[in-house]
């Protein structure tokens, strides 16, 4: 299994939109929609901002959203704001076997 | 709702570890538990999943042979046992629920191994 594509790193400015991508296979993000995203900030554990592609958590801001198309998923972030600034990273189901889940590489967010 | 790693520390190359992570606020029996880890300056890396009754494990290829996932539900707890360990092994280990398949809501704050002579 290889690991998920995303952009090393996207930057915005305050209040605009920006969006990360998460490209894959047909053997995972395009074939499940089993697609999560989650947030870290330095030093912190990471939190779950999507689920199941579109799906937010409880509390989570609906600044966040979630979408897919084929074999990539994208994350935007809305109004951006200074606390967004964080490394995101894609998850996808990859079927049970040999190992369930795969990985994005991982987006470092900039806000300017 | 709170998980809480345990068990880490610095090991010299070749020798074993075992983390531990501590479940409470919710009925643990319930839930698929997976171990993702973190080296330094680096990206997440899924490391094993474990199904809610234990009946299922899967290791990455990184750790399979070395790493052994295991859950005890009667005292709420998960482990990971690491033998064999290796400098790139170095990284801090987290807990994580998984609440529906890819679905992780729960993590703990993670807990430090450092694999060093």
């Amino acid at each position: 299994q290889s690991a998920l594509t995303q952009p090393a790193s996207v930057s915005g400015s305050p209040g605009q939109s920006i969006t990360i991508s998460c490209t894959g296979t047909y053997s995972d993000v395009g074939s499940y929609n089993l697609v999560s995203w989650y947030q870290q900030h330095p030093g912190k554990a990471p939190k779950l901002i999507i689920y199941e592609v579109t799906l937010r958590p409880s509390g989570i801001s609906d600044r966040f959203s979630g979408s897919k198309s084929g074999k990539t998923a994208s994350l935007t972030i809305s109004g951006l704001q200074d606390e967004d600034e964080a490394d995101y990273y894609c998850c996808s189901y990859a079927g049970s076997s040999p190992f369930p889940y795969v990985l994005g590489s991982g987006t470092k967010v900039t806000v300017l | 709702v709170q998980l809480v790693e345990s068990g880490g520390g610095v090991v010299q190359p070749g020798r074993s570890l075992r983390l531990s992570c501590a479940a409470s606020g919710f009925t643990f029996s319930g839930y698929a538990m997976n171990w993702v880890r973190q080296a330094p300056g680096k990206g997440l890396e899924w490391v094993a999943v474990i199904w809610y009754d234990g009946s299922n494990k899967y290791y990455a290829d990184s750790v399979k042979g070395r790493f052994t996932i295991s859950r005890d539900n009667s005292k709420n707890t998960l482990d990971l046992q690491m033998n064999s360990l290796r400098a790139e092994d170095t990284a801090v280990y987290y807990c994580a629920r998984e609440r529906t398949v890819g679905n992780h809501d729960v993590w703990g704050q993670g807990t430090t191994v450092t694999v060093s002579s």
